[in-house]
C-alpha cells in the first residue's frame, strides 16, 4: 500500500490567482512524478524528479513549475491559474530500481471559473 | 505509431465471463510492464505487474507477457460488476534512463449484469 498524499483534494479557484498543489510521501521514494488528466482522457506527465534538487519537465508541455527540496515533497505550482487549467493533477512515486512499481495518490481536481 | 497502444473500448462482457484486455508497446527494449485500474473520477490503482514472458497469476487477474510479439494482455477471470473500469497498461523502457512509465490510452471495461 503506497502512502502518497496530495492536498487539496478539490480546487476551485478564480482566473489569475497563485495555487499550489502539494504531494508528499512517507515512503523515502527517490522518484516522483506529476500527471495532468482530463476527464476521460489519457494520462500526460508534465514534471519529473529523480531527487533532491532535481526536476525536469514531462513529455506535455505545462505553464506550471514544480520543486524538489525535500525527498519526501514535491509541490506543482501555477503563478496565474487560467481555465484552461482545470483538470485533474495526480502525482506518483517510485523508489530505486525500474523493476520497482509505481504509486499514485488521489488527485488533486481543479476547477478555474 | 504510439508508443504504448490500447483499444479504448468500451469491452462489454457478461458478469461471470472472462474479459480479455490487450496492450502493444513499440520499444523493443521495454522491461517492465503494468496494469493499472481506474474508475471514473479517481487515481489509477496498480494491480499487476509482469517482467518476464509468460503468464502471472494474482487471484482472477492473469498477466500475460510476449517480449517477442511486444505484447501484453490482463485477463480477468469471473467478471464482476465492480471490475467495470477503465484499465491502462503502462511499460518502463529506456526512456529518461528508465525512470518514466508510458501509460495507453486505457481500454473501459464494462461488466453487465
Amino acid at each position: 500500500e503506497a502512502d502518497i498524499y496530495q492536498t487539496p483534494r478539490y480546487l476551485v479557484i478564480g482566473t489569475g490567482k497563485k495555487i499550489t498543489l502539494e504531494c508528499s510521501q512517507t515512503m523515502g521514494h527517490d522518484k516522483m512524478y506529476w500527471y495532468q488528466q482530463d476527464p476521460g482522457m489519457e494520462l500526460h506527465l508534465i514534471h519529473y524528479s529523480y531527487g533532491v534538487n532535481s526536476t525536469e519537465k514531462g513529455d506535455l508541455s505545462s505553464e506550471s513549475t514544480v520543486s524538489r527540496i525535500r525527498t519526501e515533497h514535491f509541490p506543482l505550482t501555477l503563478e496565474s491559474a487560467r481555465p484552461s487549467h482545470t483538470s485533474q493533477y495526480l502525482c506518483a512515486s517510485i523508489q530505486g530500481a525500474s523493476y520497482n512499481e509505481q504509486f499514485f495518490g488521489p488527485g488533486t481536481r481543479l476547477t478555474v471559473l | 505509431q504510439k508508443e504504448v497502444e490500447q483499444n479504448s473500448g468500451p469491452l462489454s462482457v457478461p458478469e461471470g465471463a472472462i474479459a480479455s484486455l490487450n496492450c502493444t508497446y513499440s520499444d523493443r527494449v521495454s522491461q517492465s510492464f503494468f496494469w493499472y485500474r481506474q474508475y471514473s473520477g479517481k487515481s489509477p490503482e496498480l494491480i499487476m505487474s509482469i517482467y518476464s514472458n509468460g503468464d502471472k497469476e494474482d487471484g482472477r487477474f492473469t498477466a500475460q507477457l510476449n517480449k517477442a510479439s511486444q505484447y501484453v494482455s490482463l485477463l480477468i477471470r469471473d467478471s464482476q460488476p465492480s471490475d467495470s473500469a477503465t484499465y491502462l497498461c503502462a511499460v518502463r523502457g529506456l526512456t529518461g534512463g528508465g525512470n518514466k512509465l508510458t501509460f495507453g490510452t486505457g481500454t473501459q471495461l464494462k461488466v453487465e449484469l
